[in-house]
């Protein structure tokens, strides 16, 4: 069974950029989450797909943006970088809608903006 | 104000002392879960218990135990003859809201250092 796997492992851009990060599933699950991590904080919530359908969304502006494709994988899009974006991007799998199902997290992008 | 709420920054035990997580929430929802998670020095966060609001029953799960009570709105978390292995950082967490409108809150994390 693989778990969750993310792309790239690490990142650096450049303040007002834009940066896509990529989620694959754990096998047989259809909902991903994605958390943002800064240091020395806990993750925060930033959204969640069901099958392709944003199903939560936490208080994060509209510049992140999400996808959830057939086979479940997903991409996170950030625009026009901010440097308070840098941080730790977690995603998160799990069977079932909603999030109160056990979530399998990945090992997440570290992303660094200057 | 914070919907979760630990307040021990950072802990240190030495190997096989108990030590107790503490963690308190804070929700107007009558259904809701709460979590705790365990994130190594590699990262990944790895699931260890799910609770419902209706299940005040504590938990043993090895050396692991969890006691919920909702009178306090608190869910601490203790170990038991901890190990070094059990050096990492621990996150309470409260899922509240609607179906498919649900909204997941993770504490600050506790660290755990585990001195042999």
């Amino acid at each position: 069974e693989t778990g969750v796997t993310q792309s790239p492992t690490h990142l650096i851009k450049t303040r007002g950029q834009q940066v896509t990060l990529r989620c694959s599933s754990q096998s047989g699950h259809n909902t991903v989450s994605w958390y943002q991590q800064a240091l020395g904080q806990g993750p925060q919530f930033i959204f969640q797909y069901y099958r392709e359908e944003e199903n939560g969304r936490g208080n994060f502006p509209p510049r992140f943006s999400g996808l959830q494709f057939p086979n479940y994988s997903s991409e996170l899009n950030v625009n026009a970088l901010e440097l308070d974006d840098s941080a730790l991007y977690l995603c998160a799998s799990s069977l079932g809608q909603g999030l109160s199902y056990e979530q399998y997290f990945g090992p997440g992008t570290r992303l660094t903006v200057t | 104000a914070q919907k979760v709420t630990q307040a021990q920054t950072e802990i240190s035990v030495v190997e096989k002392e108990d030590v107790t997580l503490d963690c308190v929430y804070e929700t107007r929802d009558t259904t809701y879960y709460l979590f705790w998670y365990k994130q190594p020095p590699s990262g990944e966060l790895v699931f260890l218990i799910r609770r419902n609001s209706f299940d005040e029953q504590n938990e043993i799960s090895g050396r692991y135990s969890w006691n919920f009570q909702k009178s306090t709105s608190s869910f601490n978390f203790t170990i038991t003859a901890s190990q070094v292995v059990d050096s990492a950082v621990y996150f309470c967490a409260l899922m509240e809201g609607t179906f498919g409108f649900n909204k997941f809150y993770f504490g600050s994390g506790t660290k755990l250092n585990v001195k042999p």
